[in-house]
C-alpha cells in the first residue's frame, strides 16, 4: 500500500511571491505521482503528473514539480503566484502498472493575498 | 471536460434513511470510483469498480455499498445514513486500455450530502 503526506494544511502567500507545496510519499513499489487542484465548489482537476523519464514535470500555468526518489518527495512549486491560484491542492500516488487507484493526501490550501 | 454527471448535487436526509447517489459517465471508461472529502482528511476511497459488476472496497467502505450494472453508471448507497456520513462525495473515472495505462482520474462536480 502507498500513502501520501502533505506537510502543510494551509500556505498563505502574497501575490507574485514564490510558493512551494510539499508532498512526501511512502510506497514499497514504483509509483506514479500527481498533483490535482480543486477550485471552490468544483471537482478535482489534474495539474501535472510524473510517470517516468524526466523528474521535472511542468503544467501549462507555470507550476512544476520534481520527483525525488531518494527523498520520496514530489514538491510543487511556482515562482510567482497569482490570486487565481488560490485553491486546494492534492498530491496523489498510485503504483506504477496494474490498476490505477490513486491515494490522495489531505490537501494543502493555497491562499494568495493581494 | 470529461462527461461525468453526479446526481443529486445536494441532498439533506434524515438519520436512518437509505440514500443513493448516482454517477453517470459518457466516456466509456472502465474504472469508476467513489471518494468522500472531509476537512482534514482529503479524499478517501470508498469503493471502486473495474468493470460491470466488478467492484471492490476502499479504505472507508463500512456503511456503503455500490453497484454497477452498466458501464456508464456507478451507484453509491448508504443503507442507513448516519451523521458521520455527512460529507462531499466525488465520483471519478479513469481508463485502462490494453497495453496502455491512462493514468489520470477525471472527477465529477461532487454531491454535498447532509445527514440530520
Amino acid at each position: 500500500a502507498q500513502s501520501v503526506t502533505q506537510l502543510d494544511s494551509q500556505v498563505p502567500v502574497f501575490e507574485e511571491a514564490p510558493v512551494e507545496l510539499r508532498c512526501n510519499y511512502s510506497s514499497s513499489v514504483s509509483v506514479y505521482l500527481f498533483w490535482y487542484v480543486q477550485y471552490p465548489n468544483q471537482g478535482l482537476q489534474l495539474l501535472l503528473k510524473y510517470l517516468s523519464g524526466s523528474t521535472l514535470v511542468k503544467s501549462i500555468n507555470g507550476f512544476e514539480a520534481e520527483f525525488n526518489k531518494s527523498q520520496t518527495s514530489f514538491h510543487l512549486r511556482k515562482p510567482s503566484v497569482h490570486i487565481s491560484d488560490t485553491a486546494e491542492y492534492f498530491c496523489a500516488v498510485s503504483k506504477s502498472g496494474g490498476s490505477y487507484i490513486p491515494t490522495f493526501g489531505r490537501g494543502t490550501s493555497l491562499i494568495v493575498h493581494p | 471536460d470529461a462527461g461525468i454527471t453526479q446526481s443529486p448535487r445536494h441532498k439533506v436526509t434524515e438519520t436512518g434513511t437509505p440514500v443513493t447517489l448516482r454517477c453517470h459517465q459518457t466516456e466509456n471508461h472502465r474504472y469508476m470510483y467513489w471518494y468522500r472529502q472531509d476537512p482534514g482528511h482529503g479524499l478517501r476511497l470508498i469503493h471502486y469498480s473495474y468493470g460491470v459488476k466488478d467492484t471492490d472496497k476502499g479504505e472507508v467502505s463500512d456503511g456503503y455499498s455500490v453497484s454497477r450494472s452498466k458501464t456508464e453508471d456507478f451507484l453509491l448507497t448508504l443503507e442507513s445514513a448516519t451523521s458521520s456520513q455527512t460529507s462531499v462525495y466525488f465520483c471519478a473515472i479513469s481508463e485502462s486500455n490494453v497495453g496502455i495505462m491512462n493514468t489520470e482520474a477525471f472527477f465529477g462536480q461532487g454531491t454535498r450530502l447532509t445527514v440530520v
